[in-house]
């Protein structure tokens, strides 16, 4: 088991938009470390979505976005399109274990 | 920009070891970690361990620590992961990363294209 937790999946229709947790599962992990996602296609290496809790690398549409409070962190994409259609996963550094990713979370696009 | 590219698919039998190579171009080699990151089927990624490649430091996951090793060759650029005692459980695809610059950060913003490794008898 993960010391982070993702939904196994979550889905939506084009144009909505939807909200994926990353929840530390020991107290504290998530709080004030700051969390990174990626996303990731079938067959395909993963790609950094998000760094530093809320920063978008270049290139990455602002479609995404991310925030933490808490021990709980939050991936929300907003106005859906087909391609977002992938796996999304957390990771966090923690002192016990250096870094962990969550078990991720599938996306559907209706 | 930054580009890793790894080595071809690998099949080995149980017990065995496996050695992927990572060659980095496009930046700055000995400035950024390099991490391994491996995806088995029906799984999640899983975070292995960290070099840096100039040298001067790895850590390890503690479920590999016994039995894995991460090197680094400035003159190639080019890390390597060695995996050794293989068992079925260890067939996955392996990623190497382009983590930060320093030792903590929490993010890998280039990644190989993967290397898959088949063990079977």
């Amino acid at each position: 088991q993960s010391a982070l937790a993702q939904p196994a999946s979550v889905s939506g229709s084009p144009g909505q938009s939807v909200t994926i947790s990353c929840t530390g599962t020991t107290n504290g992990i998530v709080n004030y470390r700051p969390i990174s996602w990626y996303q990731q296609y079938p067959g395909k290496a993963p790609t950094l979505l998000i760094y530093e809790g809320s920063k978008r690398p270049s290139g990455v549409s602002n479609r995404f976005a991310a925030s933490q409070s808490g021990n709980t962190a939050s991936l929300t994409i907003s106005g859906l399109q087909a391609e977002d259609e992938a796996e999304y996963f957390c990771c966090a550094y923690v002192e016990t274990s250096l870094w962990v990713f969550g078990g991720g979370s599938k996306l559907t696009v209706l | 920009q930054a580009q890793l590219v790894q080595s071809g698919a690998e099949l080995r039998g149980p017990g065995a070891s496996v050695n992927i190579s990572c060659k980095a171009t496009g930046y700055d080699f000995t400035r950024n970690y390099i991490h391994w990151v491996r995806r088995a089927p029906g799984q999640g990624l899983e975070w292995m361990g960290t070099i840096d490649p100039s040298g001067a430091h790895e850590s390890y996951a503690q479920k590999f620590r016994d039995r894995v090793s991460m090197t680094s060759d400035t003159i190639t650029t080019t890390v390597y992961m060695e995996l050794e005692s293989l068992t079925s459980a260890d067939m996955a695809v392996y990623f190497c990363a382009r983590g930060g610059t320093n030792f903590y950060s929490n993010w890998f913003d280039s990644w190989g294209q993967g290397t898959l490794v088949i063990v079977s008898s």
